[in-house]
């Protein structure tokens, strides 16, 4: 199975800063076929990229996806209030399909 | 609106049975793949079944043989039937729509306890 390891756990910045988490996969993934999901306490993820850059519908364009093979990046531009939470990354590209443990953004 | 609700959660004990459902509107579940993904306290995500449009379905090691995905046609929902309940999950679970391989639609989930 592709292995997700996520960095850092955890990230400590201010609103207006920018959000760099990575997402890296123990076996290349096929196809860039690579989500990132944003969840609050309490509340169900939100899917806010998929194909490893292609925004989800609605998402503001202050998240931006990159990356291919084993490395992936998720970059949030001007920290809003409400994006502090925390992103998962998850991997479709490879059989079975698998989550990253998980980055937390805080406020700092 | 388009959404997914789930219900069927509670207390149950180590060994025992449950089903947990999930009402969809809006769309059609038949029409679309649809899993469960679970969230144990304090943890990250782990999708624990799959049923594909076309009715095929697929569970990783960890349940297999003992969850059960489903799903009512003419209810428009999805259902997990969970055998042989261990501690171990303990757990949200969370209905999903799948899109191409990414969960594009989630509910608020049903909350699971495996506890004597």
């Amino acid at each position: 199975e592709t292995v997700l390891t996520q960095s850092p756990a955890t990230l400590s910045l201010s609103p207006g800063d920018r959000a760099t988490l990575s997402c890296g996969a123990s076996q290349s993934v096929s196809g860039t076929y690579l989500a990132w999901y944003q969840q609050k306490p309490g509340l169900a993820p939100r899917l806010l990229i998929y194909d490893a850059s292609t925004r989800a519908t609605g998402i503001p364009d202050r998240f931006s996806g990159s990356g291919s093979g084993t490395d992936f990046t998720l970059t949030i531009n001007r920290l809003e209030p409400e994006d502090f939470a925390v992103y998962y990354c998850q991997q479709y590209g490879n059989s079975p399909w698998t989550f990253g443990q998980g980055s937390k953004v805080e406020i700092k | 609106e388009v959404q997914v609700v789930e219900s069927g959660g509670g207390l149950i004990e180590p060994g025992g049975s449950l089903r947990v459902s999930c009402a969809a509107s809006g769309f059609t579940v038949s029409s679309n793949s649809m899993s469960w993904v679970r969230q144990a306290p304090g943890k990250g995500l782990e999708w624990v079944s799959i049923i594909y449009s076309d009715g095929t379905t697929y569970s990783p090691d960890s349940v297999k043989g003992r969850f059960t995905i489903s799903r009512d046609n003419s209810r428009n929902t999805l259902y997990l039937q969970m055998n042989t309940l261990r501690a171990d999950d303990t757990a949200l679970y969370f209905c999903a729509r799948i899109i191409g391989g990414y969960f594009d639609l989630w509910g608020r989930g049903t909350p699971v306890t495996v506890s004597s």
